[in-house]
């Protein structure tokens, strides 16, 4: 079975750094998705990693440790944009295929 | 035409209603996907198609049938639904024509489902 924990909520000022947890158990885990998604939108994807390590990507950033069950999202210089819903998905395997398990997501909230 | 498209954005139908979502993708992708998605609680896969083909059914109930025609193409049927079915549907679609553990999924805004 799949088990996702991330925060519900978090605040952070313009300007600032945020970091959002995902741990996660899986079967056949083959790499985590974070997705973005802003009230009444669709997901947009953010980032995937299937190795251990930091993936950079401007702004955002995604860590993975497998060993761990781990994974973090981090956002620079927050922009008032960024307020949305983050989403951690690890790929796992289900009925002879995989499959992708959506946590139940962290409301960002920017604040000036 | 951009991405992933879905028609209609809102839908309010009774229980005894037959109604049917309508999903589109514009990207040359071979998989599609529908997810519900409640109020405060995790995207839940429902349906899977890979090249036309259904390849994973998360135990939905009947009342929601899926049909896939083409790989552009998929619709989700509804029939006596229950008021618990309101959510937000969201239709996927990826690259693989197979269930590729690295093929990114890209999703269109949603069908809002009521159900009075």
């Amino acid at each position: 079975g799949q088990n996702i924990d991330q925060p519900t909520e978090m605040t952070a000022t313009e300007g600032a750094i945020v970091q959002i947890n995902c741990t996660y158990q899986t079967s056949g885990f083959n790499g985590l998705f974070w997705y973005q998604q802003h009230a009444g939108e669709a997901p947009t994807f953010l980032s995937y990693n299937v190795l251990d390590g930091l993936e950079e990507k401007g702004r955002f950033s995604s860590f993975l440790s497998r060993s761990k069950g781990y994974s973090y999202l981090l956002l620079k210089e927050l922009q008032m944009k960024d307020s949305a819903s983050y989403l951690c998905a690890p790929l796992g395997s289900g009925a002879g295929s995989y499959q992708l398990t959506f946590g139940k997501g962290t409301k960002l909230s920017v604040i000036p | 035409e951009t991405g992933v498209t879905q028609t209609p954005r809102h839908l309010v139908m009774g229980m005894t209603n037959k109604k049917s979502l309508k999903c589109e993708q514009h990207l040359g992708h071979n998989a599609m996907y529908w997810y519900k998605q409640s109020a405060k609680k995790p995207l839940e896969l429902m349906f899977v198609y890979s090249l036309e083909e259904r390849v994973e059914n998360n135990s939905v109930p009947s009342r929601f049938s899926p049909e896939c025609p083409n790989s552009s193409h998929l619709f989700l049927h509804l029939h006596t639904l229950q008021p618990e079915d309101s959510a937000l549907y969201l239709c996927a679609s990826s690259q693989g024509g197979t269930y590729s553990s690295t093929d990114t999924q890209y999703f269109g805004p949603g069908t809002r489902l009521t159900v009075l």
